[in-house]
């Protein structure tokens, strides 16, 4: 069953303490993103990355990181930098040679 | 100004309804036009893609086009208590990051 998995489901943090979000894909798509969501609002842009060891910063970048090392996996580090980090946070995947990206189910982070 | 407007709703109709959901951007070089629909706390789930202006249509969804007008819409015929969503209209430039740019979602209730 292809797909992108996204763990944990919840996750609740304390202030100034990193966390890392995985995303997994096993679709063999070469591009990978990270949106955050916050109610009322659209997604907005993380990071991207169109290659394993390249990656790309979005509109929201601040207080975040990434990492590339294999062509499934992307994990998103929300670091004590970030000042609301509270958010939906989903990944994307898809191929270069088309635009439509496919979505995995997210992951609800509290920070306190 | 954002660069693509929803009207986020919410909108209500009776089950059996034909429902139409818009979007309008600011953007001409968007050239790749999708639908999403996200259920509460879920991945958005794509619906529809479409490339050119005119209609793409998929059993009940119908989707629209008009580039001259900067202007998309989803039409649902015979509409569902299961419809009951969020629809998100995203669209994409043929170049750069590829990544899209997402309305801020409309929320559809279907009543049974």
């Amino acid at each position: 069953d292809g797909g992108i998995t996204q763990s944990p489901k919840y996750l609740f943090r304390k202030e100034g303490q990193n966390v890392t979000l995985s995303c997994e894909q096993n679709l063999n798509h070469d591009a990978m993103y990270w949106y955050r969501q916050d109610p009322g609002q659209g997604l907005r842009l993380i990071y991207y990355s169109q290659i394993v060891n390249d990656f790309q910063k979005g509109d929201i970048a601040e207080g975040y990181s990434v990492s590339r090392e294999k062509k499934e996996s992307f994990p998103l580090t929300v670091t004590s930098a970030q000042k609301n980090p509270t958010a939906f946070y989903l990944c994307a995947s898809s191929t270069v040679s088309t635009y439509e990206q496919y979505f995995g189910p997210g992951t609800r982070l509290t920070v306190t | 100004q954002k660069e693509v407007e929803q009207d986020p709703g919410p909108l209500s109709v009776p089950e059996g309804a034909i429902v139409s959901l818009n979007c309008t951007y600011s953007n001409s070089a968007f050239q790749y036009f999708m639908w999403y629909r996200q259920y509460s706390r879920k991945g958005p789930e794509l619906l529809m893609y479409t490339y050119s202006s005119g209609n793409k249509e998929d059993g009940r969804f119908t989707a629209q086009v008009d580039k001259s007008s900067k202007y998309i819409s989803l039409f649902i015929r015979d509409s569902q208590p299961s419809d009951s969503a969020t629809y998100l209209c995203a669209m994409s430039e043929r170049t750069g990051r590829r990544a899209l740019t997402f309305g801020s979602g409309t929320r559809l209730q279907v009543q049974p």
